[in-house]
């Protein structure tokens, strides 16, 4: 089955404890992102991947990393998390870099920071 | 930048009435555009696509879109409303310049009465 798969589910963890999100993707898909969702604000992107090794910031990257060294896979690090980091995550990903065929999301991750 | 405005954040809607959620985006060049829903803790589902072929877009679970380049809108519109669709439901938009990148709207949440 083509999917997104995340994880973990749900996430709490205390401040300025290093954690990593992992996402995978098994559609060959060349283009991943991250976003955060927040009630109100809707998804904002985080960073995204155009392909192995190319990354590069979306709109709130503050806090945190990305890394793509396998084409399926595209971790978010949060190297010091802080309570404002407490959202919806997810990973999304597209066959095209264009932005024409959509997105395939991961299922989330519900992160608490204490 | 492109930016994404959805007209009402809570909708209610009886069963068997018609659904009408409003999308607005700013770009003067015509993007790829999306409609988005969201089950309760679930990741997001694609519901339907523009990407500049028909202006009227049919999708999954009997939803439909229409595309107006003059009003720069992407109305969703489903005719009879079941329980089962309430979710949120998010708009988003792709400038095919911007590397695939989508922009959300808020979203808004759909409430089905009896």
């Amino acid at each position: 089955e083509a999917q997104v798969t995340q994880n973990p589910r749900y996430l709490i963890t205390v401040t300025g404890k290093k954690l990593t999100v992992t996402c995978s993707q098994n559609m060959n898909h060349e283009y991943m992102s991250w976003y955060r969702q927040d009630p109100g604000l809707g998804l904002r992107q985080i960073y995204y991947s155009m392909n192995v090794e190319v990354t590069d910031k979306g709109d709130v990257p503050e806090g945190y990393k990305v890394s793509r060294k396998e084409k399926r896979n595209f971790p978010l690090i949060l190297e010091s998390p802080s309570p404002n980091q407490t959202s919806l995550y997810f990973c999304a990903s597209s066959l095209s870099i264009a932005g024409a065929d959509g997105y395939t999301f991961g299922s989330g991750t519900r992160l608490t920071v204490v | 930048a492109q930016s994404v405005t959805q007209l009402g954040s809570h909708v209610s809607v009886s069963e068997g009435a018609l659904v009408l959620l409003r999308c607005n985006y700013s770009s003067s060049v015509p993007p790829y555009l999306f409609w988005y829903v969201q089950y309760p803790n679930q990741g997001l589902q694609l519901l339907l696509k523009y990407t500049s072929a028909a202006t009227l877009v049919k999708g999954i679970n009997g939803f439909e879109a229409e595309f107006k380049k003059s009003e720069t809108s992407f109305h969703l519109t489903k005719p009879s409303a079941h329980m089962s669709d309430a979710a949120e439901y998010f708009c988003a938009v792709s400038d095919p310049d911007s590397w695939g990148k989508l922009q959300f709207g808020a979203g808004t949440q759909v409430v089905v009465t009896p």
